[in-house]
Order: C-alpha cells, then structure tokens, then sequence
C-alpha cells in the first residue's frame, strides 16, 4: 500500500540533546512538509520541500533542521536549539505544491523533558 | 496574508442530526480549499477539496462542503452525522499569490452523541 511512514511513533529525550524524526514515502510526490501540531493551535509548518536538494523555511522553522537527499524520504532534526520541542509532529507529501491534496503520515508525538 | 477561521472549538450533535462545521477564509485571488479530519493520535486524511467549479463539493464518507465566494465561506456538511465522525476538522487554504502555502484553520471538534 502507498502512504507516508513516521517513526517512532513516541519518542523521549533529555533537553539538549538533538533528536530526528523519520519521515518515508511511497508515494512518488515531489513535495513533503512537516508540520508540528500543538494543542489548540491547529498545523503550523515548520519546512517544506518541492524537489530534491532544495527545502525552504515554514513559519516556525527556527530550532529545526530538515534534508532532502532522497525523493522519499524527508528527516526533521530538532534541535536543542528548539525551545518548546514538545509536541506532535506530522509529516506529509503532495503530488504538487497546487491543488493536490496533502498525504499525512501518523505522527511522532515527541516528548522532551 | 492568508488566513482561515474556524469560529467554533466545538460542535455537538446528536447522532441523525444533521452536522455543520464553519470555515471562512481570507486571500487575495482565488483560493483552493480544503477539509481534513483527524482522529486521536493519527494523522490528518483528506475529506474533499475545491478547485474550481459547482460551487457543492461533495467527499469522503457522506460530507460535503458549499463554497460562498461572496461570504468567503467554505461550510462541511453532512445530512445526518455518526458517532463514528466525532473527530477533529481542519479547513485549509492555498493560493497561487501566497506562493501555494496552505494554511490550516485552528480546527473544530466534533462530537457525536447517540
């Protein structure tokens, strides 16, 4: 079956330490993104990548770091630089950045204390 | 700057009723626009978008949407709502002028009693 991998599912760190977030797609789409998902606020997007070897800043990009060596796989890094990491985060694809809609993983729900 | 309201946190109904979830949006030009449902601890899953066209759009699992471009409204429907659709909703906007961002609404619990 296609669709989007994250893992793990639940994840613990001490602060200061750096943490990365899979993210696999079977998919075949162009374009991923991550979002981070806090209570009440709804989706706020951290980075997002159109292409392979390019990703570009969301709104709350600061703290995180993503790459983009492979079409099918798009891994976030929070960073100890990262001051409020807790939270869930969610990892999607689209076939395009127009009118295709977003595919979302099943989220990482990252817990840092 | 786009933006998407979603004016109620929550919304109750009772099983057979029907069910409504508000969206209004605001952009410059025309928008694409989007539900998505979320259930505890999953990722979100497309319901329906719309692009272009009669302005009814209708979707995944009975719901549909009416799209008011005079109200810059973007309602979910559903004629007679489930236990089993008590979830979380998001509507999302996307635009060319905003370079295709797509902006999510601050979502709406549904709560569906039998």
């Amino acid at each position: 079956d296609g669709g989007i991998t994250q893992s793990p599912k639940y994840l613990f760190r001490k602060e200061g330490q750096n943490v990365t977030l899979s993210c696999e797609q079977n998919l075949n789409h162009d374009a991923m993104y991550w979002y981070r998902q806090d209570p009440g606020q709804g989706l706020r997007l951290i980075y997002y990548s159109q292409i392979v070897n390019d990703f570009q800043k969301g709104d709350i990009a600061e703290g995180y770091s993503v790459s983009r060596e492979k079409k099918e796989s798009f891994p976030l890094t929070v960073t100890s630089a990262q001051k409020n990491p807790t939270a869930f985060y969610l990892c999607a694809s689209s076939a395009d950045r127009g009118n295709s809609p977003l595919h979302f993983g099943n989220g990482t729900r990252l817990t840092v204390t | 700057a786009q933006s998407v309201a979603q004016p109620e946190d929550q919304v109750n109904v009772a099983e057979g009723n029907p069910l409504t979830v508000k969206c209004t949006y605001s952009v410059s030009g025309n928008p694409y626009l989007f539900w998505y449902v979320q259930y505890p601890n999953r990722g979100l899953q497309f319901l329906l978008k719309y692009i272009t066209g009669d302005n009814l759009v209708k979707g995944s699992y009975g719901f549909e949407a009416e799209f008011n471009k005079s109200q810059t409204s973007f309602h979910l429907k559903k004629p007679s709502a489930l236990v089993s659709d008590s979830a979380l909703y998001f509507c999302a906007v996307r635009n060319k002028a905003a370079g295709n961002k797509l902006t999510f609404g601050g979502g709406t619990r549904v709560l569906v009693k039998p």
